[in-house]
């Protein structure tokens, strides 16, 4: 069973607007992490936020963790074309030394 | 520096016949993992490895999934015989840290398996 919930499933925006992914889980956690996978690839890591940390930042990316609602989200600032993709986020869960993922938010970003 | 390197890309084979795909990690990458990701989902670990040693296999059907890693480097991944429910994404990723869950895993393109 995979540990992680992304909300929307799938998003539909226009170029140069924000994005905003959510994932709850379950379990108490050492971090969490988000992927992109673009169609018919592998996927690339973007940006680990660990539990004792609420907010991270990379480029266009900025990733805020709540520990308490056990909940994470994902924000794509200005958003372009090249954004389109399947997003998922992947739990560490605290003693269970194993990533498990979620099944993931389908991003369209429309030119 | 060069990905993880997966092989076939694709295969299509009938229910009841074998198949193996294999995984070469980034060099200096201890762990290694064998993912299978259906459509619409995300990755589900079905083995990791760490150097030779598979240390969580317990998502994998070992009735008809196995696979090694000989020398700690390449890994095959082999079923036999295949399901059409085993119709996925095959995905192998590594990683420099000795469980992997301090940093990020590395992913190779995937092997698609299509089972008829």
């Amino acid at each position: 069973s995979q540990q992680g919930e992304e909300d929307p499933q799938a998003l539909s925006i226009q170029e140069g607007e924000n994005a905003t992914m959510n994932c709850s889980y379950k379990t108490s956690i050492n971090n969490l992490q988000w992927y992109r996978q673009n169609s018919g690839r592998g996927l690339v890591h973007l940006i680990l936020i660990r539990s004792n940390e609420r907010e991270k930042h990379s480029g266009r990316l900025r990733v805020t963790l709540d520990t308490s609602k056990k909940s994470s989200s994902l924000l794509i600032t200005a958003s372009r074309a090249a954004d389109t993709a399947s997003y998922f986020c992947a739990t560490d869960r605290e003693y269970g030394n194993k990533l498990v993922f979620g099944a993931g938010t389908i991003l369209r970003v429309k030119s | 520096e060069a990905g993880v390197v997966q092989s076939p890309r694709y295969k299509i084979i009938e229910k009841k016949q074998p198949v193996a795909f294999w995984c070469n990690p980034i060099s200096g990458h201890n762990t290694l993992y064998w993912y299978l990701q259906n459509l619409g989902q995300g990755p589900e670990l079905l083995i990791r490895y760490e150097n030779e040693e598979a240390v969580d296999d317990s998502q994998l059907p070992k009735d008809r999934f196995s696979a090694e890693r000989l020398k700690g480097v390449d890994s095959t991944l082999k079923i036999q015989p295949a399901e059409l429910g085993d119709s996925a994404v095959y995905l192998c990723a590594s990683s420099p840290y000795e469980t992997g869950l301090d940093g990020e895993l590395f992913f190779g393109e995937g092997s698609r398996l299509t089972v008829l």
